[in-house]
């Protein structure tokens, strides 16, 4: 099974920074990653499909790189809403695997 | 607008059997891929399985299989969990999505609680 790894667990920012999440997978899974945001009692919510897609909807200020083994979600500007779990995903082959998840918290 | 409903949720003993079902509409849902993902009460989310729009293809993941089994009605844009033998780790809430890119469309989830 293809394991993914996601840093840092936790990550403290204030309104404006730039937020940068890591995804590793324990083997290549080319392009085949997608990045959720969670917030508490919700489903989660799909933002960047096949690594660097943006979902219809999302705003522009999301953006998913990385291919391979590599993979990032960045915030170019962290806004109140964005408080939340986010977590990565691949859909190279099944089982489907899940990283552990990265909360954005308040510094 | 498409929604999914999740329903089936229930407190139930180790050992019992429980049957989820979601419901879509606002989707041709025979074209969608559907899967069931589940999440233990303030922990991570964990895939558990995935049928095709044709219902040719099933997948699960080895906590569930042998256990669990998903079905779908095209006629009824439904789609069902067959839960057996449940086990205390499967206390979770167990959420329905359409399944392509990832998963695109969520259920608001049902919560199942295994425990004597």
């Amino acid at each position: 099974d293809i394991q993914m790894t996601q840093s840092p667990s936790t990550l403290s920012a204030s309104v404006g920074d730039r937020v940068t999440i890591t995804c590793r997978a324990s083997q290549s899974i080319s392009s085949w990653l997608a990045w959720y945001q969670q917030k508490p009692g919700k489903a989660p919510k799909i933002l960047i499909y096949k690594a660097s897609s943006l979902e219809s909807g999302v705003p522009p200020r999301f953006s998913g790189s990385g291919s391979g083994t590599e993979f990032t979600l960045s915030i170019s500007s962290l806004q109140p809403d964005d408080f939340a779990t986010y977590y990565c995903q691949h859909y190279h082959t099944y089982p489907w695997t899940f990283g552990q998840g990265t909360t954005v918290e308040v510094k | 607008e498409v929604q999914l409903v999740e329903s089936g949720g229930d407190l139930i003993r180790p050992g019992g059997s429980l049957r989820l079902s979601c419901a879509a509409s606002g989707v041709i849902f025979s074209e969608y891929a559907m899967s069931w993902v589940r999440q233990v009460p303030g922990k991570g989310l964990e895939w558990v399985s995935s049928i095709s729009g044709s219902a040719d293809n099933t997948y699960y993941a080895d906590s569930v299989k042998g256990r669990f089994i998903i079905s779908r009605d095209n006629s009824k844009s439904t789609l069902n969990l067959q839960m057996n033998s449940l086990r205390v780790e499967d206390t979770a809430t167990y959420y329905c999505a359409t399944t392509w890119r990832g998963f695109e469309m969520w259920g608001q989830g049902t919560k199942v609680t295994v425990s004597s």
